[in-house]
């Protein structure tokens, strides 16, 4: 089965803080993701990366960055937190042909 | 621009009744279109997707979904929930390759007994 993991489940920051959030997959899939969950908003494309180092904006990318060093590992990166950045965080990976993504159970990061 | 409409923000059925979920995409070629499921506090599973071919799928859980290009439409179906189906459903479409998926905005499903 696939594994996908991400470092917390639930994460509580203040304003202003760096935050990384991990995630880490164990079958050697090419393409990973993140995006953010909000009510009524559904899943948002945050960051996408089709190969280690590389990567892409997705439709929300202001206030994040992310790093792909290792195949298995995409971090996403809060320079500097705010309140509107509380969220649902759900990381994906895929295959090249993207025929799946399989999701890790989230993170839901408060920003105080 | 790609994109998918889910009309239905909140479907509430009866254990044992029929289910559809409506899904209507925006794509200019042939899309790749899934449905996916999110339990309570859990990620995201797929449970059945389209590329080609017989434009009526078959997914887990009993689910089916059918791809209808002349009203750019791929409803998901189940002909008798169960109450474990309660969970919110997302639609999705997308090209596969380098190109990203684009997610509707969900259906909250409720099964009362």
């Amino acid at each position: 089965d696939v594994k996908v993991t991400q470092s917390s489940r639930y994460l509580v920051k203040r304003t202003g803080e760096k935050v990384f959030l991990e995630c880490v997959q164990d079958m050697d899939h090419e393409n990973m993701f993140w995006y953010r969950q909000d009510p009524g908003l559904g899943l948002r494309l945050i960051y996408f990366s089709y190969d280690v180092k590389m990567k892409e904006k997705g439709d929300i990318p202001e206030g994040y960055s992310v790093s792909r060093e290792k195949k298995e590992r995409f971090s996403l990166i809060l320079e500097s937190a705010s309140t509107n950045q509380t969220s649902m965080y759900l990381c994906a990976s895929s295959t090249r042909y993207q025929e799946t993504q399989y999701f890790g159970p989230g993170t839901r990061l408060l920003v105080l | 621009a790609q994109s998918v409409t889910q009309p239905d923000i909140h479907i509430t059925v009866s254990e044992g009744a029929s289910l559809e979920l409506r899904c209507n995409y925006s794509y200019g070629a042939t899309p790749y279109l899934f449905w996916y499921v999110q339990s309570p506090g859990q990620g995201l599973q797929l449970l059945l997707k389209y590329f080609s071919g017989d434009t009526l799928v078959q997914g887990i859980k009993g689910f089916e979904a059918e791809f209808k290009r002349s009203q750019s439409s791929f409803n998901l179906r189940k002909p008798s929930v169960h109450w474990s189906d309660a969970a919110e459903y997302f639609c999705a479409v997308g090209s596969g390759g380098y190109q990203k998926v684009t997610f509707g905005t969900g259906t909250k499903l409720q099964v009362i007994p």
